[in-house]
């Protein structure tokens, strides 16, 4: 199974952008590159997906390296609700299950 | 209701009791999707239910875990003699797959499973 790779945390200062980084190195032709949120009690959220190309929504963007080999999350300006592990996951067509790892632990300083 | 239902919210057993935990997805959803999550630890995948195909069981930690989905819909995630190390809370989700490809999970509000 392909396999992302996230540093356990960072830390952000409120108002600013925060770049979350996601190595993907086995990403096959057809896996679909997923991030969801968790928030402090919650269950894990949504927050945008991608193939290929770049992607944006309300929350947040995706930027996608031309070789796939990577992506980064991109939340334009950190609130303090923005606190949360951030997971990367790799979904493919098949009936692979979502299965979350470690993610990205990001501290939003205000 | 719009989102996955989870129930109960909350449950306290004794040791060695079974517990069942139930899970109705949103309406339409193919994908139902089970976790456990101890305290302060990730989410661990428990099983996975994806239309008519047999489920993904590959992460149930023992045969004390079992879940079954009736008629596509209604999930029902079962623990035997349970032990206090299943104390977690179990959070169920569910989503759609249009022409294989897997669109955003839902997750519900999770059930809090004590045992003492």
């Amino acid at each position: 199974d392909a396999k992302t790779t996230q540093p356990n945390s960072m830390e952000s200062n409120e108002e600013e952008p925060v770049h979350l980084p996601c190595n993907h190195s086995t990403i096959s032709g057809t896996d679909y590159i997923h991030w969801y949120r968790q928030l402090p009690s919650q269950g894990p959220e949504y927050v945008i997906h991608g193939l290929t190309s770049n992607v944006n929504n309300r929350m947040a963007s995706l930027a996608i390296a031309e070789d796939r080999k990577s992506s980064t999350l991109i939340l334009h300006r950190a609130t303090l609700r923005d606190a949360a592990v951030y997971y990367c996951i790799l979904l493919n067509s098949g009936n692979t299950p979502l299965v979350f790892g470690k993610g990205t632990r990001l501290s939003v300083i205000a | 209701g719009a989102g996955v239902s989870q129930s109960p919210s909350n449950k306290v057993t004794e040791k060695g009791k079974d517990v069942e935990l139930r899970c109705d997805p949103i309406s339409g959803h193919t994908a139902l999707y089970w976790y456990r999550q101890s305290l302060g630890q990730g989410l661990e995948f428990l099983i996975y239910f994806q239309g008519n195909s047999a489920p993904d069981k590959s992460g149930l930690p023992s045969d004390r875990f079992s879940a079954e989905r009736t008629g596509g819909s209604v999930s029902t995630l079962t623990i035997q003699r349970t032990q206090q190390e299943d104390s977690a809370v179990y959070l169920c989700a569910s989503s759609l797959a249009r022409r294989g490809v897997r669109t955003e999970a839902f997750f519900g509000q999770g059930t809090r499973l004590t045992v003492v």
